[in-house]
């Protein structure tokens, strides 16, 4: 299992702010196996990126990810309202084949 | 787009089995997705349990797969999850997924299961 660990654990920002999360893992990950997902409070998570910088179906070009090897970072640029949660990445292994998830960002509002 | 709903106990006791469906809709369980299972324990993060594909292959969590069963029920169009000798520590919010892409595209809103006598 590849470990992924994120920071900061928790960030405090005030809406119109940029936010910058980082997701690092141990061991060079595929670009196209990294994913980010935000998620709210009693909600299911959302997927917003995958293969490391793709926005899925419906998702705010505010939000965006980039990074390769072990160093992955998803930016909102633009804190809206609708944007404090938890974020998580998540990395896909093949041997043996396997999804892991980092322990979570919360951007909370400041 | 696919939509995925849980069903099953809200309440399991130690020891026990948990069996758990997901109904897909708006989508065939045949369209070529991985069918996921993700649990939450409260107040914590994610943990991947398992998936399965239409034709019921399967990989599961290495921490959890003496376990696990998962299955695929073509004719309902729907998945389900058996995880067998329940403890507290598998307290927890259960989402079903469909995973394409290598990531999980679709959820459903999750079902929370409690251990307890």
């Amino acid at each position: 299992e590849i470990v992924l660990t994120q920071s900061p654990g928790t960030l405090s920002l005030s809406p119109g702010e940029r936010a910058t999360l980082s997701c690092r893992a141990v061991q060079s990950v595929s670009s196209t196996y990294l994913a980010w997902y935000q998620q709210k409070p009693g909600q299911a998570p959302r997927l917003l990126i995958y293969g490391a910088s793709n926005r899925a179906t419906g998702i705010p070009d505010r939000f965006s990810g980039s990074g390769s090897g072990t160093d992955f970072t998803l930016t909102i640029s633009r804190l809206e309202p609708e944007d404090f949660a938890v974020y998580y990445c998540q990395q896909y292994g093949t041997s043996p084949p396997e999804f892991s998830f980092g322990g979570g960002t919360k951007v909370e509002i400041k | 787009q696919v939509q995925l709903q849980e069903s099953g106990p809200g309440l399991v006791k130690p020891s026990g089995t948990l069996s758990l469906t997901c109904a897909v809709s708006s989508g065939s369980i045949t369209s070529g997705y991985w069918w996921t299972w993700v649990r939450q324990p409260p107040g914590e993060g994610l943990e991947w349990i398992g998936e399965i594909s239409q034709s019921g292959n399967t990989n599961y969590n290495p921490s959890l797969k003496s376990r696990v069963a998962m299955s695929v029920d073509k004719s309902k169009n729907q998945f389900s999850l058996n995880l067998s000798s329940m403890t507290a520590a598998d307290t927890a919010v259960y989402y079903c997924a469909a995973s394409t892409y290598y990531s999980l595209h679709f959820w459903g809103q999750g079902t929370l299961v409690t251990v307890s006598s």
